[in-house]
């Protein structure tokens, strides 16, 4: 069993949907979320970052972090064209720099 | 400079030839991280460095590869004796310290093809 798992998808939704993406993890350490936005023929962008367990919102986009189910969210309200992209979600706990990640799930939204 | 560059963005070499990647920093950025991205999969870690040291060389799959940071700026990926499993895109990472607190500026990578 991997240490993230992230369904790779592929996601495709109408423009104006909302979006949920997903990951669990086994690593009780974890105490790092993040995601992360990566166009095709770039590198991850950081979009979200929690510690520990909570939600936090920034404008369209909420993170949740269930450390209990050991399970992480990504929500996307108002989906645009431009958000069509893959979606990483990446972990880290105990060393405090080295960051695990999913595979990334790639989203496409449609005009 | 603005972000962190990477070169070259392509390689394509054969198997069995050395190649070396370059990766420069976020200027003031003391740490910088490497990372293999294979093709549908997440970032794997391959080395961290904190200043001119290797903080943490425990991704680096064997003593093919091997890294420098001479004077804590620049970086250098170098891979001996390529495999076509060495087939990825790397990329280059670097944070203001060795935490995560300010998060990670990658890169956009370099495509590394072994034929």
């Amino acid at each position: 069993q991997k240490e993230v798992e992230q369904d790779p998808g592929p996601l495709s939704v109408p423009e104006g949907a909302i979006v949920s993406l997903n990951c669990t993890y086994s690593n009780s350490a974890f105490q790092y979320f993040m995601w992360y936005r990566q166009y095709s023929r770039k590198g991850p962008e950081l979009l979200m970052y929690t510690y520990s367990s909570g939600n936090k919102e920034d404008g369209r986009f909420t993170a949740q972090v269930d450390k209990s189910s050991k399970y992480i969210s990504l929500f996307i309200r108002d989906s645009q064209p431009s958000d069509s992209a893959t979606y990483l979600c990446a972990t880290s706990g105990g060393s405090n720099y080295k960051l695990t990640f999913g595979k990334g799930t790639l989203l496409t939204v449609n005009p | 400079g603005a972000g962190v560059s990477q070169t070259p963005s392509n390689k394509v070499t054969e198997k069995g030839k050395y190649v070396e990647l370059r990766c420069d920093p976020i200027s003031g950025h003391t740490a910088l991280y490497w990372y293999r991205q294979s093709l549908g999969q997440g970032p794997e870690f391959l080395i961290y460095f904190q200043g001119t040291g290797a903080a943490d060389d425990s991704g680096l799959p064997n003593d093919r590869f091997f890294a420098v940071r001479p004077e804590g700026s620049v970086s250098t990926l170098k891979i001996q004796r390529t495999e076509r499993g060495d087939s990825a895109v790397y990329l280059c990472a670097s944070s203001l310290d060795g935490g995560l607190n300010y998060g990670y500026t990658f890169g956009s990578g370099t495509r590394l093809t072994v034929v």
